[in-house]
């Protein structure tokens, strides 16, 4: 039957310290990923994203790492802020798959003021 | 502005019904989608579209249909044989510049049957 009532996994970090959120993608093919931030009620907004030739790219307070060799993804947000609470999903893209987007499962970020 | 339009917000529907909802967008953009949210988890695709007049099935399209008559306008159709209907809808649309595959998001329409 269907599962009911997942939990996110869930991330809490307190005011002003560094949040890492970690994603395992699924396609070792993928040549494109990308960070998006949901709020509740929302729909998802872009972060920052990445190509597969490239193992960090920064944005303003934001890192991305990729590490290919274990199919590892993860976003850094620096001196998080009460405002980053919210729902973090990675998503990857494969040649062979035109624009789709394929969603990993998704981080809650709890940030304690 | 540009952007991406859901409407409406809250939708409710009786057991047997169709349902429409709708997605407009003023960005240009060539390829639109559906996915569908669930408590607690990622977004499933349910439909996509790169070109008007063509579309293809995402990974749970049973129970659910669209159009693309217009490229600002993708709407979607969870009609009765859809057996768990009950869900947050999101639309995105996107170019088909394969320099970026990122997806714009509209802000849902959260669709209850009961």
């Amino acid at each position: 039957g269907e599962s009911v009532g997942l939990h996110l996994p869930t991330l809490s970090v307190q005011e002003g310290d560094n949040s890492i959120i970690n994603c395992a993608y699924s396609n070792s093919a993928s040549d494109y990923f990308i960070w998006y931030k949901q709020e509740s009620g929302k729909g998802p907004q872009f972060i920052i994203d990445i190509r597969s030739n490239m193992d960090k790219r920064q944005g303003q307070r934001v890192t991305v790492l990729l590490n290919k060799t274990v199919k590892h993804l993860s976003l850094q947000i620096a001196a998080t802020q009460p405002g980053d609470s919210a729902v973090y999903f990675c998503a990857e893209n494969f040649n062979n798959q035109g624009g789709k987007l394929i969603f990993g499962q998704g981080t809650e970020l709890s940030v304690k003021p | 502005d540009g952007g991406i339009t859901q409407s409406p917000k809250y939708l409710f529907r009786k057991e047997g019904q169709n349902v429409t909802l709708s997605c407009e967008q003023n960005l240009n953009h060539d390829a639109m989608y559906w996915y569908r949210q669930d408590p607690g988890q990622g977004l499933r695709l349910i439909y996509y579209s790169q070109i008007v007049n063509d579309f293809q099935k995402g990974d749970i399209a049973e129970g659910y249909s669209v159009s693309r008559e217009k490229k600002e306008s993708f709407p979607l159709t969870v009609t009765s044989a859809q057996k768990n209907p009950t869900a947050f809808y999101l639309c995105a649309s996107s170019t088909t510049d394969t320099r970026s595959y990122e997806q714009y998001f509209g802000p849902g329409t959260r669709l209850t049957v009961t």
